[in-house]
């Protein structure tokens, strides 16, 4: 079974300060790894996507590698801003269907 | 904006009554998917379509379920005598026929089924 575990489920951080988000995945076959953020309300927005011979990829202050030998992935985001809390989703792309996990919510505070 | 439109963004129905959603994707984009998602959890994967055709559908999509695609552009995600469980957001997203393609989603539908 397809599955994408998260952790931590959610954290908490003070504005400016960096943090990072992990992502294990166990999909076959696997295509690609993407995060996106969800604004609360909203429709997902991607960051990010690598594909497995793809170790790290940026985007602005946001920063996620990849091991495709653990299966692990992590986001790290640097300087954080308040604008950076949302929910942030690792997915795992296997065939049609995106792989979801369920997210790590995060609040970055004053 | 030619982003991914979701119509209508909420919906409030009594249990048993039957709803449709539309989405409207890229207009260049000739992939749709429709995912459903509960607070809390990631999206889950419903169907897709590629033009008009549906290709897939989750084993989620229960026979009260039927998403369309007539014209290959706009699609309608209907579900007939709703019950309870049927409250979530119903997401749509889009995307090109690239190998790495992204999905573009749209704002979601939510619905709450009394």
């Amino acid at each position: 079974k397809n599955q994408v575990e998260q952790s931590p489920q959610s954290l908490i951080i003070l504005e400016g300060k960096n943090c990072t988000l992990q992502c294990n995945y166990t999909v076959s076959p696997f295509s690609n790894l993407r995060w996106y953020k969800q604004d609360t309300g909203r429709g997902p927005v991607s960051l990010t996507i690598m594909t497995f011979s793809e170790n790290t990829k940026s985007n602005g202050r946001y920063t996620a590698t990849l091991d495709a030998d653990t299966k692990q992935s992590s986001l790290h985001i640097t300087a954080s801003q308040l604008s950076d809390s949302a929910s942030y989703i690792c997915v795992a792309h296997s065939g049609y269907a995106l792989n979801f996990g369920k997210g790590t919510s995060l609040l970055v505070t004053p | 904006d030619t982003g991914v439109s979701q119509d209508p963004r909420h919906k409030i129905t009594k249990r048993g009554q039957n709803v449709t959603f539309r989405c409207d994707p890229i207009s260049e984009h000739n992939r749709l998917y429709w995912y459903r998602q509960t607070l809390g959890q990631g999206p889950e994967f419903l169907t897709y379509f590629q033009n008009e055709a549906q290709l897939e559908k989750s084993r989620l999509l229960s026979d009260r379920f039927s998403a369309e695609r007539p014209k290959g552009s706009f699609s309608t995600l209907e579900i007939q005598r709703t019950e309870q469980g049927d409250s979530a957001m119903y997401l749509c997203a889009s995307s090109s026929s690239e190998a790495r393609e992204t999905q573009y989603f749209g704002p979601g539908t939510r619905l709450l089924v009394l």
